[in-house]
């Protein structure tokens, strides 16, 4: 059962273009929402996250937009660059459960010249 | 320098051998996580830890054991009842029970022949 939808699968922006990607959840107990962007061969690291007292939150060219009312929560890059270029996931987890993630099944970004 | 570590990065195995995977922290996290991660289905919990000599179950933990004898360590054990063990592997840890950042390692690619 897939509790984070992610989309699209994949993405092709332009230098300097908005990049867009959407998520959404099922489970009502979900309070943390991180975004993860992953190169090729590494892990992943945490790009932004938010929790659902808020509807959105910037952290220099990205910014995660919060729907609680649709479940739903997407990830925006602004002027992308071509070194944005990796694989994006965005997950959920809920109160007392150890960061237990459930994550969407990715997009892997590419930004063009 | 804090953080987590994989080893190895690369690893073959035949078909029908136990293999054990390696993850190390020290970045004094008590919860630990071991995930698969396959091409288009993101991440899959495959076990957890909250504290040592306790875990539990994720997602997709057939096939698999752990161990959590210490704090620092939480390795991960694909067996040969895995049917299909081929993937790359990520730990991870984060502080604790509340719901916050996850750190990951880099990965340890299996391939079983």
């Amino acid at each position: 059962q897939q509790q984070v939808k992610q989309s699209p699968q994949s993405l092709i922006v332009q230098k300097g273009g908005i990049s867009i990607i959407n998520c959404a959840y099922e489970n009502t107990a979900f309070d943390y929402f991180p975004w993860y962007q992953q190169f090729p061969g590494k892990g992943p690291a945490l790009l932004i996250a938010i929790r659902p007292d808020v509807s959105e939150k910037k952290e220099g060219r990205f910014t995660i937009s919060f729907n609680k009312s649709a479940k739903q929560f997407s990830l925006h890059i602004m002027d992308s660059q071509p070194g944005d270029s990796a694989t994006y996931f965005c997950a959920a987890s809920g109160f007392g459960t150890a960061s237990k993630l459930t994550f969407g099944t990715g997009t892997r970004l590419q930004v063009t010249l | 320098d804090g953080g987590i570590t994989q080893s190895p990065k690369y690893l073959f195995r035949k078909e029908g051998q136990n293999v054990t995977l390696s993850c190390e922290q020290n970045l004094n996290h008590d919860a630990m996580y071991w995930y698969r991660q396959d091409p288009g289905q993101g991440l899959r919990l495959i076990y957890y830890s909250q504290i040592v000599n306790d875990f539990q179950k994720g997602d997709i933990a057939e096939g698999y054991s752990v161990s959590r004898e210490k704090k620092e360590s939480f390795p991960l054990t694909v067996t040969s009842a895995q049917k299909n063990p081929t993937a790359f592997y990520l730990c991870a840890s984060s502080i604790g029970t509340t719901s916050t950042e996850a750190f990951f390692g880099q990965g340890t690619r299996l391939t079983v022949v």
